[in-house]
Parts: structure tokens; C-alpha cells; sequence
């Protein structure tokens, strides 16, 4: 069975600073992975994906996260964050088989301060 | 673009009345999802679906929930008899197989 863990419940940076949110993953088949982001009271939005090729994957908003097997985890990373980009954060991670639930993570507080 | 839209958005119910949740997938989608977030905690599977029968379900998924997909588009959630605790937004989920979208919600308050 999978599992996500994001070890950092919250996370404040400063307004234009660099970011990593941590995500590392358990699961004894080939994955899939995500992140989705949540502002208050609304639902999942996708950020980006992992389905398979390139290792860096893009996403909106000026995210990227990097798929790395060895160490299995799978960071969100932003060069620059802004106040708007407060919200909470979810790694999420599928087998590439059975019934392709996703297993979500604790998530982690995003708090972009000025 | 398709989206899975879910019905209603927000509902208020008392302690021991029945709830049905009700989503519509993307059309062509195979397997069906219901997800729970209770306020400020992580996103939990509860059920999926496929092929008109329960394919895996948590072990939050007793005998109070059930699943239905009553006439080939709408996949209901129901819920017999609410807790409390069963206030939560209830995600709806789709998939072709492969990659899952969501819908955006339905917000269960139970008083």
C-alpha cells in the first residue's frame, strides 16, 4: 500500500523568496504523483503532475517539483513565491494499477508573509 | 473542458437524518470516487467504484455510507443516518482510468 508523508506542517516564508515544500512516498509499485493546492474554502486545484518521462515537471503558477526515485520523494519547489500563493499544499500519490485511488498527504501551511 | 460537478454545494442537516450527495462525472469515465476532508485535516479516500460495484472502500466506510450509481451519470453518496463527526466537505472524483479529477465539493454540516 502507498503512503505520502509532507513532514512540514507549516512553512512561512518571505514574500519573493525561494520555497521547497517537502513530499516523500512509500509504495512497492511504479507511482504516480501530485500536487494539488487548496485556498480556504475551496476545493483541490491541480498544480502539477508526474504520470511518467521528464524527472522536472512544470506547473502552473510558477511551480515545478522533481520526481526522484532513488530517494522517493517528490518536492515542490517555487523561485519566488508571492502573498497570493498562501494556501495549503497536498502531495497525493497512485499506483499505476488496481483502482488508481490517490493517497493524499497531511498537507503543508504555506504562509507567504510581506 | 468535462468536469465533474457535485450537487449541492453546501448542506445542513440534523443528527440522524439521511444526506444523499450526488456527483456527475466525466463522461466516459470508468472509475468513481468519494473523498473526505474534515476541516483543517488531509483529504481521506473513503469508496471506489467501477464496473457498478464497490471496487475498494477505507475503513471510514461503514455501514452508514453507501454508493449508488442509479441510472449511468449520477454517482450518489449517501449517508443513512449523520454523526456529528460526519461534518466535512465530501469530494467526487472521476477517471478515465489513470489520472483523477475532482469536483469542487459538497460541504455537509450535521447540527
Amino acid at each position: 500500500a502507498q503512503s505520502v508523508t509532507q513532514l512540514d506542517s507549516q512553512v512561512p516564508v518571505f514574500e519573493e523568496a525561494p520555497v521547497e515544500l517537502r513530499c516523500n512516498y512509500s509504495s512497492s509499485v511504479s507511482v504516480y504523483l501530485f500536487w494539488y493546492v487548496q485556498y480556504p474554502n475551496q476545493g483541490l486545484q491541480l498544480l502539477l503532475k508526474y504520470l511518467s518521462g521528464s524527472t522536472l515537471v512544470k506547473g502552473i503558477n510558477g511551480f515545478e517539483a522533481e520526481f526522484n526515485k532513488s530517494q522517493t520523494s517528490f518536492h515542490l519547489r517555487k523561485p519566488s513565491v508571492h502573498i497570493s500563493d498562501t494556501a495549503e499544499y497536498f502531495c497525493a500519490v497512485s499506483d499505476r494499477a488496481g483502482t488508481y485511488k490517490y493517497i493524499f498527504g497531511t498537507g503543508t501551511r504555506l504562509k507567504v508573509l510581506a | 473542458e468535462p468536469e465533474v460537478t457535485q450537487t449541492p454545494s453546501h448542506q445542513v442537516t440534523q443528527m440522524g437524518q439521511e444526506v444523499i450527495l450526488r456527483c456527475v462525472p466525466i463522461s466516459n469515465h470508468l472509475y468513481f470516487y468519494w473523498y473526505r476532508q474534515i476541516l483543517g485535516q488531509k483529504v481521506e479516500f473513503l469508496v471506489s467504484f467501477y464496473n457498478n460495484e464497490i471496487s475498494e472502500k477505507s475503513e471510514i466506510f461503514d455501514d452508514q455510507f453507501s454508493v449508488e450509481r442509479p441510472d449511468g451519470s449520477n454517482f450518489t453518496l449517501k449517508i443513512r443516518s449523520t454523526k456529528l463527526e460526519d461534518s466535512a466537505m465530501y469530494f467526487c472524483a472521476s477517471s478515465p482510468p489513470g489520472e483523477l479529477f475532482f469536483g469542487e465539493g459538497s460541504r455537509l454540516t450535521v447540527l
